[in-house]
């Protein structure tokens, strides 16, 4: 079985660049989520998604993040304009239709903004 | 207060030597779930297992095996026969409540096995 798909799996951009990651969830599975994983912060959650509608943005860092999930196989996060400090490994997760029930993650998106 | 704490920062022992890892976790509710996640140097985000407030037996899968200890508010994780490919990050987690997906991370605990 096909695990959480990420896209690209490294991205290095410019300062004020558009910057958009892409994820794919498991099939079946009705959550999803983004996180962020820096050396000082640790794994921070962004925003969760549940039948694609998102429920909890409150760990999206400031309006130059954005985040859809237009179908049930498809979500992307952008980053406008990008600035050096976003530079992190972005996951996302997904899990079946229950809260507590185990997040799977993808490979990770490595960003670097110069 | 932290929440789950991960007191080794790094270990590092010698190939075929079993190791611990500790996970001390700190909640009020009688319905949590704990997690272990493995991120080798590739970078992925491995999930190795997930147990429930209420399921106190230990697990055993392969050379991995977990204790839990709600006495001590444990959820330990022992590799034996350590190999080289277990060289990676480990990561406990909690999940707090009947129906809440976020997850609290410990800070991690770095595993070097040498050959």
């Amino acid at each position: 079985d096909a695990g959480v798909i990420q896209s690209p799996r490294h991205e290095v951009t410019e300062m004020g660049q558009e910057v958009t990651l892409r994820c794919k969830p498991i099939s079946g599975h009705n959550s999803l989520f983004w996180y962020r994983q820096t050396m000082m912060r640790g794994l921070e959650l962004l925003i969760y998604f549940n039948n694609n509608v998102p429920i909890d943005d409150s760990g999206m860092p400031e309006d130059r993040f954005s985040a859809k999930m237009p179908n049930a196989s498809f979500s992307t996060l952008k980053i406008q304009p990008s600035e050096p400090r976003d530079s992190a490994v972005y996951f996302c997760a997904s899990s079946s239709d229950r809260y507590t029930d185990t997040q799977y993650f993808g490979p990770g998106t490595r960003l670097t903004v110069l | 207060a932290q929440k789950v704490t991960q007191a080794q920062t790094e270990i590092s022992v010698v190939e075929k030597e079993d190791v611990t890892l500790d996970c001390v976790y700190e909640t009020r509710d009688t319905t949590y779930y704990l997690f272990w996640y493995k991120q080798p140097p590739s970078g992925e985000l491995v999930f190795l297992i997930r147990r429930n407030s209420f399921d106190e037996q230990n697990e055993i899968s392969g050379r991995y095996s977990w204790n839990f200890q709600k006495s001590t508010s444990s959820f330990n994780f022992t590799i034996t026969a350590s190999q080289v490919v277990d060289s990676a990050v480990y990561f406990c987690a909690l999940s707090e409540g009947d129906s809440n997906y976020q997850l609290i991370w410990g800070a991690g605990t770095k595993l070097i096995i040498k050959p």
